[in-house]
């Protein structure tokens, strides 16, 4: 139980263009669910907090204009990297919280690359 | 926000060592996972111990909350268990997003 899918797996676009990254939990409802990045070599970082049916909540120095959030569904969210530039190319992963049982299961990861 | 810090940053062993890394924590935490990141990026969960101890196979895990660390023991190590495993956190309980340490690259050689 608690997969969580997330779609696609990579993805290269064109400078400018804008890129739509899916995250769904298969088997269970999640009314939270978070976005990170990673760069190559380093950490994961949280971008934000997904909340079903209300805005996203952004950390600090990441432009919620640039990374459109929507969790419209208790199963699904999607992050839309918008008018999207070299500098954001990176590995975007999301995760979500099962309610009532401890921990975060993590989506594979889209790795998307922008020339 | 919470700080993390995981030591080793790198461990190079030959196959068959055990070895032990090592997460300390800023802030108490109702939340600590041990991840395992395969060459793919995948993020593998390998434990859920805000508290105590688990073992699963060649790998245990330890944590004391009260002193805010956490050991993940690796034994008899197998090259496939290199990559990087990262220590995470939480304060909250399934609403806060996790903090992760930098990691620590294991390298196993044949």
């Amino acid at each position: 139980g608690a997969v969580v899918s997330q779609h696609p797996s990579r993805v290269i676009c064109k400078s400018g263009t804008s890129v739509k990254i899916e995250c769904r939990s298969l088997d269970f409802q999640a009314t939270t669910m978070f976005w990170y990045r990673q760069f190559p070599k380093q950490s994961l970082m949280l971008m934000a907090t997904s909340n079903e049916g209300s805005k996203a909540t952004y950390e600090q120095g990441v432009e919620k204009d640039k990374f459109l959030i929507n969790h419209a569904s208790l199963t699904l969210s999607t992050l839309t990297v918008t008018s999207a530039h070299p500098e954001d190319s990176s590995f975007y992963i999301c995760s979500a919280s099962r309610q009532g049982k401890g921990g975060y299961t993590f989506g594979s990861g889209t790795r998307l690359t922008v020339v | 926000g919470i700080q993390v810090e995981q030591s080793p940053p790198d461990l190079i062993l030959q196959e068959g060592a055990n070895s032990t890394l090592r997460c300390n924590f800023s802030d108490s935490v109702n939340n600590l996972q041990w991840f395992h990141q395969n060459p793919w990026g995948q993020l593998i969960n390998l434990f859920y111990i805000p508290s105590g101890t688990k073992q699963n196979g060649r790998l245990s895990a330890t944590t004391v909350a009260t002193e805010r660390y956490s050991l993940l023991y690796i034994s008899s190590s197998q090259t496939t268990d290199s990559g990087v495993y990262f220590c995470a956190v939480a304060k909250g309980g399934g609403a806060d997003g996790l903090t992760f340490g930098k990691g620590t690259h294991l390298i196993i050689q044949p």
